[in-house]
């Protein structure tokens, strides 16, 4: 498949734990990656293969991958984490894709 | 501090042409291999082309192959995208985005540009 799905919305109050999913069976075999976009700037890496968070990205952001599935997880959700988040892979013949992206509504 | 800068968009009929150009700075160019990037307006990201440092490996979406070609000058930082036979779909802010490996699909995109905007309209 050269697909990556996403929920379309996810909506948390502050403080809860938000979680992102991402499916595809490209995932089994690559890492999977995700992005945070917030309105009218460019999307920022917040997680790489798999369960790694970059320097200067919150601890409340992890993620987990399991099969084909794999989740992005904000503990403790911030106002200021409302945004686009989107997962990126390849799939087994090098061809890049990225989920369609789910808006995350955190109030 | 890396920093992209995309340059070169604009409104342009269907069936004509574009050329992109991104400058870079803040890090070694021609270690890295170069991506475009694009969303159309109020939709998600789509890969568009990638660049191996020295100019191998490129790829293209499907939905542009045989229409753009990528290209890059390491001696100048600039990456470049041309775009023949503009279609209204291709209507979209591109973005130049800098890989984590040399070539080839693996790694990640670490940095990105603020973008272009393309309106292909009559």
């Amino acid at each position: 498949s050269s697909e990556l799905t996403q929920p379309p919305s996810v909506s948390v109050s502050p403080g809860q734990t938000a979680r992102i999913t991402c499916s595809g069976s490209a995932l089994t075999r690559k890492y999977g990656y995700w992005y945070q976009q917030k309105s009218g700037q460019a999307p920022v890496l917040v997680i790489y293969e798999g369960d790694k968070r970059p320097a200067g990205i919150p601890e409340r952001f992890s993620g987990s991958f399991s099969g084909t599935l794999i989740t992005l997880i904000i503990s403790g959700a911030h106002v200021e984490d409302e945004g686009d988040y989107y997962c990126y892979s390849t799939n087994n013949t090098g061809y890049r894709m990225f989920g369609g992206g789910t808006r995350l509504t955190v109030l | 501090e890396m920093q992209l800068v995309e340059s070169g968009g604009g409104l342009v009929r269907p069936g004509r042409s574009l050329r992109l150009s991104c400058v870079v700075s803040g890090f070694i160019f021609d270690d890295y291999a170069m991506h475009w990037v694009r969303q159309a307006p109020g939709k998600g990201l789509e890969w568009v082309a990638g660049i191996g440092w020295n100019s191998d490996n490129i790829e293209y979406a499907d939905s542009v192959k045989g229409r753009f070609t990528i290209s890059r000058d390491n001696a100048k930082n600039s990456l470049f995208l041309q775009m023949n036979s503009l279609k209204p779909e291709d209507t979209a802010l591109y973005f130049c985005v800098k890989s984590t490996v040399t070539t080839g699909p693996e790694g990640w995109f670490d940095s990105w540009g603020q973008g272009t905007l393309v309106t292909v309209s009559s």
